[in-house]
């Protein structure tokens, strides 16, 4: 399974672009990349899933480079409600096989 | 449409005791995995099921053990239960793996 590293934490401001990056170099052929976003005592929430180049939704958008090595997600102008842990994952979602990292917490000042 | 639905929210129990917990995916999913999420360890997969068949299992003891009916409910049960077995038990179901849902949890709370 490929494993993957995000940063630990990161700040912003509301109204601000906030890019997440997650590094996976060892994702298969098979792997799709997804994102989680999770508040407190509740569970995740799906955000965006993506394959390569860059998918869009009215969330977030998902770029992968072509050797598919990372990802980022881009959040554009956060608020205060975008304070969360945000998950990157990497895995096969025929057999539904998605393992979480320890995420990236993100906090928005006013 | 419903959400998935976890039973109990809350639990607390002795060591040494058994516990099972449910789940109620959303309507016409067929795929439930389920998590344990601690401060410690973050969120852990447990195992996965699809069509009442385990396909998928995370590296727990096998005190955790976990099943499908035909209505595509789950069930995990945990035996003997340990004080590292307190946690937030997470049940997650998906039509086509695209887009996971999850519920809201059961707080598990071993004295």
């Amino acid at each position: 399974l490929a494993k993957t590293t995000q940063p630990i934490s990161m700040d912003s401001y509301e109204g601000q672009e906030v890019n997440i990056t997650c590094s996976h170099n060892n994702i298969a052929t098979n792997d799709y990349i997804t994102w989680y976003q999770q508040f407190p005592s509740q569970g995740p929430r799906f955000i965006i899933q993506g394959y390569k180049t860059k998918v869009t939704n009215e969330v977030a958008s998902l770029f992968i480079p072509a050797d598919r090595k990372s990802s980022t997600l881009s959040l554009p102008r956060v608020s205060l409600s975008d304070t969360a842990v945000y998950y990157c994952l990497v895995g096969d979602i025929l057999l539904n096989d998605m393992r979480f990292g320890a995420g990236t917490r993100l906090t928005v000042k006013p | 449409k419903a959400g998935v639905t976890q039973t109990p929210r809350y639990l607390i129990k002795t060591r040494g005791q058994q516990v099972t917990l449910s789940c109620s995916p959303i309507s016409g999913h067929r795929s439930v995995s389920w998590y344990q999420q601690t401060p410690g360890q973050g969120l852990q997969f447990l195992f996965e099921y699809f069509s009442e068949t385990q396909r998928n299992k995370g590296n727990f003891p096998g005190r955790f053990s976990g099943r499908q009916f035909s209505n595509s409910r789950s069930e995990m049960n945990v035996s003997t239960l340990e004080l590292g077995d307190s946690a937030l038990y997470l049940c997650a179901s998906s039509l086509n793996g695209a887009e996971a849902f999850f519920g809201q949890g059961t707080r598990l709370t071993v004295v």
